[in-house]
C-alpha cells in the first residue's frame, strides 16, 4: 500500500523555469492538499481539491497552478519559478468524515530556485 | 475561520523528563484535532487524533493529548521522553463540516542526555 507518493524528491530550478510536482494517492481519497513548509512557519496551504475536477485556492496560491483530472492525481505546477518558491512541498490526502479522517502525507519535494 | 497556535516554538528537555507541547485552536464550529510528528528530512506522520468521545486520547510512542473544549486546547504530553523523540511536532485542526485542514507553526522538541 503506497499511500501518497510525490515525485521528484529533490529539484533545483533556475529562475524563470517551470516544473510540475507530481502527487498520486492510492487510497481513493476525495480531498487532496498541497502545502509548502518553510522554517519556523509551519505548513501553509497552497491549493486543495475536494474531488476530480474541483480545485480551490488556499492561503498562498500565487505563482502556482493545480489540476485534478482523476481522483488519484493532483499535480502542482510552478510557472516562472522565483527564489521565494524555494521550499519543501508536501502533498496530502484525506477523507473528510469517518474514523480515519486524518491526512496522509507524501515524503515531500525539496525545491531550490537559484 | 479556524486557526491554530502552538505556544512554544522550541522545547528543550532532558531524557526521561516529562514534556508538554501546547496547542490552542479557535473555531466557531465542531472540529477534529490532530498531532503530527516530523523527523528530519521526512514527511509528517500521525501521532494521535481527537474525533469525538473521550477527551483523553492516546497515540503512538507513548504520547497522549487531552481535548479541553472550554479552553480550546489540545496539549500533547509524554511522561518520559527519549532521545529518539527529538523531532518537530505539529498541531492541526480540521473543520468537521468542511475542507479546511490548518496547521500550527510547529514545536521543535530537543531531547538531550
Amino acid at each position: 500500500n503506497a499511500g501518497v507518493t510525490q515525485t521528484p524528491k529533490f529539484r533545483i530550478l533556475k529562475i524563470g523555469q517551470s516544473m510540475t510536482l507530481q502527487c498520486t494517492q492510492d487510497m481513493n481519497h476525495n480531498y487532496m492538499y498541497w502545502y509548502r513548509q518553510d522554517p519556523g512557519m509551519g505548513l501553509k496551504l497552497i491549493y486543495y481539491s475536494v474531488g476530480a475536477g474541483i480545485t480551490d485556492k488556499g492561503e498562498v496560491p500565487n505563482g502556482y497552478n493545480v489540476s485534478r483530472s482523476t481522483t488519484e492525481d493532483f499535480p502542482l505546477r510552478l510557472e516562472l519559478a522565483a527564489p521565494s518558491q524555494t521550499s519543501v512541498y508536501f502533498c496530502a490526502s484525506r477523507e473528510p468524515q469517518g474514523a480515519r479522517t486524518e491526512a496522509f502525507f507524501g515524503q515531500g519535494t525539496r525545491l531550490t530556485v537559484v | 475561520a479556524q486557526s491554530v497556535t502552538q505556544l512554544d516554538s522550541q522545547v528543550p528537555v532532558f531524557e526521561e523528563a516529562p514534556v508538554e507541547l501546547r496547542c490552542n485552536y479557535s473555531s466557531s464550529v465542531s472540529v477534529y484535532l490532530f498531532w503530527y510528528v516530523q523527523y528530519p528530512n521526512q514527511g509528517l506522520q500521525l501521532l494521535l487524533k481527537y474525533l469525538s468521545g473521550s477527551t483523553l486520547v492516546k497515540g503512538i510512542n507513548g504520547f497522549e493529548a487531552e481535548f479541553n473544549k472550554s479552553q480550546t486546547s489540545f496539549h500533547l504530553r509524554k511522561p518520559s521522553v527519549h532521545i529518539s523523540d527529538t523531532a518537530e511536532y505539529f498541531c492541526a485542526v480540521a473543520n468537521q463540516a468542511g475542507t479546511a485542514l490548518i496547521f500550527g507553526k510547529g514545536t521543535t522538541l530537543s531531547v538531550s542526555s
